[in-house]
């Protein structure tokens, strides 16, 4: 069990460019959340997939964003013409909801920021 | 809707007292209710979980929380703190019907003075 990961760990890009985060979840949790932290802030939901299937998008997620996980395995998270407001922490969590409780692994995090 | 309030923004100690971090959450359903610590520039560790099994939860590095539905809340404690326990401490609440997706309070950063 090597945990989540999540790459890259920093990210700095200017405005109006794309960029693309990555996360791969534990191997056998078919459960995949991305959070956005904002500095003094709890995380806040953005959307989640099991396995392939994107389940729920917060209003958080503008049409600026997309996520993917293609084959039910990793997922990447791609902002498009970002903004300053887009700078914050990426978190990426994982789960098996073979377990009762959604038990979420957290990422070490993308931290973006937009110059 | 669930939300999470953690009461104090700022919580400072001395080595050796008691760390007390306050959350209270609202739900309308029975809720799933977590502790994560956050190191600087790192991801979030579960420090424990209420899973209604039992209200005194006892977690990793001696904290422990208890559940009181009656005062809607889930505190956070730990008799005697140390100075590797300065960190930022969330609350969460989940809930089963909405895909696990957690709810997070806006975090207590937890001071610990020599």
């Amino acid at each position: 069990d090597t945990g989540v990961s999540q790459d890259p760990r920093h990210k700095i890009t200017k405005r109006g460019q794309n960029v693309t985060f990555r996360c791969d979840p534990i191997s056998e949790h078919n459960r995949l959340y991305w959070y956005r932290q904002t500095l003094g802030q709890g995380p806040e939901f953005l959307t989640y997939f099991q396995n392939e299937a994107q389940l729920e998008k917060s209003r958080l997620l503008s049409d600026r964003f997309s996520a993917e996980r293609p084959k039910g395995s990793f997922s990447t998270l791609e902002i498009q013409r970002t903004e300053q407001g887009d700078s914050a922490m990426y978190l990426c969590a994982s789960s098996n909801p073979g377990q009762l409780i959604h038990e979420q692994y957290f990422g070490p995090g993308t931290r973006l920021t937009v110059t | 809707a669930q939300s999470v309030t953690q009461l104090g923004s700022h919580v400072s100690v001395s080595e050796g007292a008691l760390v007390l971090l306050r959350c209270n959450y609202s739900s309308s359903v029975p809720p799933y209710l977590f502790w994560y610590v956050q190191y600087p520039n790192q991801g979030l560790q579960l420090l424990l979980k209420y899973t209604s099994a039992a209200t005194l939860v006892k977690g990793i590095n001696g904290f422990e929380a208890e559940f009181k539905k009656s005062e809607t809340s889930f505190h956070l404690t730990k008799p005697s703190a140390h100075m590797s326990d300065a960190a930022e401490y969330f609350c969460a609440v989940s809930v089963y019907n909405q895909g696990g997706k957690l709810i997070f309070g806006q975090g207590t950063e937890l001071s610990v003075k020599p």
